[in-house]
């Protein structure tokens, strides 16, 4: 069965550092997968996704992810945060197979410390 | 475009009370989704429409929710009768097609419901 780990629940920076939040997945074919974002009080936004192609994708607000299938990983960066950055991050994975529910992550709240 | 449209946006009611949500999605999408986001918790999937048809409703506890979208474009999300279990945000997304959990769907902003 497909799963999502996000490696820690809560991640605070200062403005203008840089922003790492973890996601492995496992799964037993080659994985679709994605990265949202959840402002307070708001729906889930996506930020970038991944499904064929370049391992390295670029998503909205300055965001990117690079998909590592031998460390089953897709971790998100930016390389400098900003205060309007603090919101819940959620990694999703979708089997590329028939089943085709996203399975979800935990989530990641992103503290931005001035 | 005009984004997926929910109300209300918050909702408290007693415990064994009656509740509806109401979502419309993007126009000209045919894929709806209902989610139920349960607080430190990632969303689940609780029921997905293509067109006027169910598609998944496994998730879906049938003893006390329904859902429906008879013409194809808006749903409703009923809970009756409601647990304390059931406090949670409920997200609606809608796609253009089943592929949705392939390319990624749009959100609406959610309602918010407190089961007390």
């Amino acid at each position: 069965a497909q799963s999502v780990t996000q490696l820690g629940s809560h991640v605070s920076v200062s403005e203008g550092a840089l922003v790492l939040l973890r996601c492995n997945y496992s799964s037993s074919v080659p994985p679709y997968l994605f990265w949202y974002v959840q402002y307070p009080n708001q729906g889930l936004q996506l930020l970038l996704k991944y499904t064929t192609g370049a391992t390295l994708v670029k998503g909205i607000n300055g965001f990117e992810a690079e998909f590592k299938k031998s460390e089953t990983s897709f971790h998100l960066t930016k390389p400098s945060a900003h205060m309007s950055d603090a919101a819940e991050y959620f990694c999703a994975v979708r089997n590329a197979g028939n089943n085709r529910k996203l399975i979800w992550g935990l989530g990641t709240s992103l503290a931005v410390n001035p | 475009e005009a984004g997926v449209a929910q109300s209300p946006r918050y909702k408290i009611i007693e415990k064994r009370q009656s509740v509806a949500f109401w979502c419309n999605p993007i126009s000209g999408h045919a894929t709806l989704y209902w989610y139920q986001q349960i607080l430190g918790q990632g969303p689940k999937l609780l029921i997905q429409f293509q067109n006027n048809g169910v598609v998944d409703d496994s998730q879906l506890p049938k003893d006390r929710f329904s859902a429906e979208r008879l013409k194809g474009v808006d749903s409703t999300l009923k809970i009756q009768p409601a647990k304390l279990e059931d406090s949670a945000v409920y997200l609606c997304a809608s796609s253009l097609g089943d592929r949705g959990q392939n390319y990624g769907y749009t959100f609406g902003s959610g309602t918010r419901l407190t089961v007390v």
